[in-house]
């Protein structure tokens, strides 16, 4: 059984660029969750898709923009890099949006913006 | 922002003895998790209590919630220095499916 699948696993990106992250679910599961995880702190939530649609977002600014396919896999893109955007960045897959469903993490994408 | 807020930031043991950690939460919720994360990488799902719950246990692990005073407890008896680790809680708020993480709990287990 397949779990929750990223990639690329280390970024190296210039301010400016842009980004994208990649999430596969873990099988069986619809919805993906994507959090920024800054170094020392907890994981932020940035955004959820369900049945290809952003259903929840957390604070984070319009640069942050992600897309669902599908086959439930998930893709997160960022533009305008900022020196503040170096972060691990984690995927979460579940089934269905019941707020008493287990999040499955990915291990991450690091990314290191210059 | 941050929801729960997790106590102490660090913690270090010797293997054998048992790691408690804290958390404290400042909103109703409707369940609260515990994870862990070695090394900067994924997190894993360690327990889930809900609400209307107390108490409860897998294999080494031991999660107690008292929703009047918004707080948590997670209990490693018999630690490892496998168990080294961060320790995260997130709290799931009524309305919406997704976590809110505090800043997590440093253990270091000692051979």
């Amino acid at each position: 059984d397949a779990g929750v699948t990223q990639s690329p696993t280390h970024l190296i990106k210039t301010r400016g660029q842009q980004v994208t992250l990649r999430c596969s679910p873990k099988s069986g599961h619809d919805t993906v969750s994507w959090y920024q995880q800054a170094l020392g702190q907890g994981p932020q939530f940035i955004f959820q898709y369900y049945e290809e649609e952003e259903r929840q977002r957390g604070n984070f600014p319009d640069r942050f923009s992600g897309h669902q396919f599908p086959n439930y896999s998930s893709e997160l893109n960022v533009n305008a890099l900022l020196l503040g955007d170096s972060a691990l960045y984690l995927c979460a897959s579940s089934l269905g949006t019941g707020n008493q469903e287990t999040q499955y993490f990915g291990p991450g994408t690091r990314l290191l913006v210059l | 922002s941050q929801q729960g807020e997790e106590d102490p930031q660090a913690l270090s043991i010797q293997e054998g003895e048992n790691a408690t950690m804290n958390c404290s939460y400042k909103t109703s919720i409707n369940n609260l998790q515990w994870y862990r994360q070695n090394s900067g990488r994924g997190l894993v799902h360690l327990i889930l209590i809900r609400s209307n719950e107390r108490e409860k246990h897998s294999g080494r692990l031991r999660v107690t919630l008292d929703t009047s005073k918004k707080s948590s407890s997670l209990l490693i008896t018999a630690s490892r220095a496998a168990d080294t680790a961060s320790y995260f809680c997130a709290t799931n708020i009524a309305g919406y499916s997704t976590l809110t993480f505090g800043k997590g709990t440093m253990l270091l287990v000692s051979p």
